[in-house]
C-alpha cells in the first residue's frame, strides 16, 4: 500500500465551486505539504505543516486554504475554484527527526480541472 | 530569491548511452538539493539526496554531484535503458529542508 495517498486521483469542476483535496500518510511523518505543478514549470509550495498546530504559507497560498486534521491527514481547499487553478496538485511529507537530509516523499497527485 | 534551472528541458538518447543532466541554482546557501523521478500519472520518487556539506551521491547507475560555489548539480546516468525514460526535477531546498525550490525537469526518452 502507498505510504502518501490522495484523494480524488481526477476531479473537474466549475468555476466558484469549492474544492477540497485530501492526503493522508502511514509514514508516521510530522511534516506534510502541498505543492502544485503546471506544464513546463516546476512545483510550487502552497502551503506546508510542521505539526496540527503549525500551518505556514508558501509561495503560492492565495486562493487556497488547509487543514490539519491530525498528524497523518492534510487536506488542501480552493474556497471559490477558478480556472487558473487548474494543475497537478502534490502532497508530500518528511520527518524533521530522521537527520538524513528530510527527503520529502510525494503522493501519486491530483489532477484539477476547473472550468 | 532561488531559482532553479535544469537543461535541457528534453532529452532523447539511444539505450546504452551515458548521459547527464544539468541543474543550475542561483543561491548557494542550500541546505540540501535533491534528485527525483517522476513518472506520468505517478508522483516523484527520490532518486538522491545531496547535503550541503557532501560533494556527491551515488546509487546503482545514477551518481549525482554538487558544487555550491558555481550554483550546479548534475545527474549522470550510466548504461541508460527504456526504463529510465521520465521526467527528472531537481530540487533546491533551504532552512532546515522544508522550503524546496524546484526546477521545471528535463524529460528523457531512452529509445530501445
Amino acid at each position: 500500500d502507498a505510504d502518501v495517498t490522495q484523494t480524488p486521483r481526477n476531479r473537474i469542476t466549475k468555476t466558484g465551486k469549492r474544492i477540497m483535496l485530501e492526503c493522508s500518510q502511514t509514514k508516521g511523518h510530522d511534516r506534510m505539504y502541498w505543492y502544485r505543478q503546471d506544464p513546463g514549470l516546476g512545483l510550487r509550495l502552497i502551503y506546508y505543516s510542521f505539526d496540527v498546530k503549525d500551518i505556514n504559507k508558501g509561495e503560492i497560498s492565495d486562493g487556497y486554504s488547509v487543514s490539519r486534521q491530525a498528524q497523518a491527514k492534510f487536506s488542501l481547499s480552493l474556497e471559490s475554484a477558478i480556472p487558473n487553478q487548474t494543475a497537478l496538485y502534490f502532497c508530500a511529507t518528511s520527518d524533521s527527526q530522521t537527520g538524513r537530509g528530510r527527503t520529502q516523499y510525494f503522493g501519486p497527485g491530483t489532477r484539477l480541472t476547473v472550468l | 530569491k532561488q531559482e532553479v534551472t535544469q537543461i535541457p528541458a528534453a532529452l532523447s538518447v539511444p539505450e546504452g548511452e551515458n548521459l547527464v543532466l544539468n541543474c543550475s541554482f542561483t543561491d548557494s546557501a542550500i541546505y540540501n538539493l535533491q534528485w527525483f523521478r517522476q513518472d506520468p500519472g505517478k508522483g516523484l520518487t527520490s532518486l538522491l539526496l545531496i547535503q550541503s556539506s557532501q560533494r556527491e551521491q551515488t546509487s546503482g547507475r545514477l551518481n549525482a554531484s554538487l558544487d555550491k560555489s558555481s550554483g550546479r548539480s548534475t545527474l549522470y546516468i550510466a548504461a541508460s535503458q527504456p526504463g529510465d525514460s521520465a521526467t527528472y526535477l531537481c530540487a533546491a531546498a533551504h532552512t532546515g529542508g522544508f522550503k524546496t525550490i524546484f526546477g521545471a525537469g528535463t524529460r528523457l526518452f531512452v529509445k530501445a
